[in-house]
């Protein structure tokens, strides 16, 4: 198995423009999961999805972020208008979510963004 | 308020066990502790994970007292190559939550 993919792994891009952020999780888990790491903030939980269905929304920063999980094989992270403060690398996660036991998530390589 | 706080930092030598503890006072009864292990550049990897007692893989231990507010990581005769960040992470079922600790890094030196 690959594991999971994120697209593009760096991205540079100007305030005020519109940044996409890709991740396809490992086929057959159904829990998928987008975190921001900062210096400053350490690893923060922004949305999660279970089934395709967003359960925990309550990190999102604002509304300038969007999340969607349109099928089990794909999600994207949007935020728009971008601002500086959003530099930070975003991580996508995914999971199998079976039973009572709190299954170990697997992270993707990271995506790496810096807006100037 | 669910919370999980651990050390920021800790240093140790070659060949040492290290400790490295989690508070998570808001633990309610069906919650999980886990741990991930953080290199530069990469996204964190899984290293164990417990809901009571003790729990013992191949690379690490990981205690949980009765009261389950706190949880220790348990790494035996460390190596240069477990520098690295370590983090705590409590799935709160009650809130649907998952929250991270802020990380502890560990640095081992020779």
């Amino acid at each position: 198995d690959a594991g999971v993919i994120q697209s593009p792994r760096h991205e540079v891009t100007e305030m005020g423009q519109e940044v996409t952020l890709r991740c396809k999780p490992i086929s057959g888990h159904n829990s998928l999961f987008w975190y921001r790491q900062t210096m400053m903030r350490g690893l923060e939980l922004l949305i999660y999805f279970n089934n395709n269905v967003p359960i925990d929304d309550s990190g999102m920063p604002e509304d300038r972020f969007s999340a969607k999980m349109p099928n089990a094989s794909f999600s994207t992270l949007k935020i728009q208008p971008s601002e500086p403060r959003d530099s930070a690398v975003y991580f996508c996660a995914s999971r199998i979510t079976s039973g009572g036991a709190y299954n170990e998530q697997f992270f993707g390589p990271g995506t790496r963004l810096t807006v100037l | 308020l669910a919370k999980t706080t651990q050390p920021i930092s800790m240093d140790s030598y070659e060949g040492q066990e290290v400790n490295i503890t989690c508070s998570h006072n808001n633990i309610a009864t069906n919650d999980y502790i886990t741990w991930y292990q953080q290199f530069p550049s990469q996204g964190p990897r899984f290293i164990i994970q417990g809901y009571k007692t003790k729990v013992t893989n191949e690379v690490a231990s990981l205690f949980i007292p009765a009261d389950r507010k706190s949880s220790t990581l348990s790494l035996p005769r460390v190596s240069l190559s477990d520098t690295a960040v370590y983090y705590c992470l409590v799935a709160y079922s009650s809130a649907s939550k998952i929250i991270f600790g802020s990380g502890t890094r560990l640095s081992i030196r020779p």
